[in-house]
């Protein structure tokens, strides 16, 4: 499968905690995305980190890639109840048929206590 | 707001109706997208067109029938769907399918659909 996997599945934190989430996926890649889901809507795209790149940053979103263990995490800090949330990462391949199609996780449920 | 739009938010259909799901987006973009995302699943790509044509039929059974007019509107067309056809219907749009910059894509609301 070219879908990525993210892990946990699921985490539940307190406000001002920083958040963690991890992704694994299988075959090589263009770039890696990372989006969020709030409950019942669409998804909304946070960062696109190149397989060139090692770490980027969004305001308190921190990404990083390592494509030889092809594993991406994101990291957010000083969380917030609004960060409540799933949040998925996917992943384009760079060759083949599927240039350009985006590969989804099942997500990890981010749950986040005032 | 993303820029994608959808309607309905919410469908609720028989087993025999014929239904349409519409998107819009509003970014100038070439490339749109239909998911399907259903309970503890990853999400399922379903169609893709880029520059109106279709390059993507992800082996979608035949009562799902898209339609691209223009760059700008995406439509599918339901009918004799079954009730595991429940689920959210989303729509995305990106620059191109290969836009050589990263695909990143933007999504509509969705459409809740359920069969019954």
């Amino acid at each position: 499968s070219q879908q990525g996997e993210e892990d946990p599945q699921a985490l539940s934190i307190q406000e001002g905690e920083n958040a963690t989430m991890n992704c694994s996926y299988k075959t090589s890649i263009n770039n890696l995305q990372w989006y969020r889901q709030n409950s019942g809507r669409g998804l909304v795209h946070l960062i696109l980190i190149r397989s060139n790149e090692r770490e980027k940053h969004s305001g308190r979103l921190r990404v990083t890639l390592d494509t030889s263990k092809k594993s991406s995490s994101l990291l957010i800090t000083a969380s917030r109840a609004a960060d409540t949330a799933s949040y998925f990462c996917a992943t384009e391949p760079d060759r083949g048929s599927t240039l350009g199609r985006l590969y989804f996780g099942r997500g990890t449920q981010l749950t986040v206590w005032p | 707001e993303t820029g994608v739009t959808q309607t309905p938010r919410h469908l609720v259909m028989g087993m025999t109706n014929k239904k349409s799901l519409k998107c819009e987006q509003h970014l100038g973009h070439n490339a749109m997208y239909w998911y399907k995302q259903s309970a503890k699943k990853p999400l399922e790509l379903m169609f893709v067109y880029n520059f109106k044509e279709q390059t993507e039929n992800n082996s979608v059974p035949s009562r799902f029938s898209p339609e691209c007019p223009n760059s700008s509107h995406l439509f599918l067309h339901l009918h004799t769907l079954q009730p595991e056809d429940s689920a959210l219907y989303l729509c995305a749009s990106s620059l191109s399918r290969t836009s050589g910059r990263g695909n990143e894509q933007f999504f509509g609301p969705g459409t809740r659909l359920t069969v019954l």
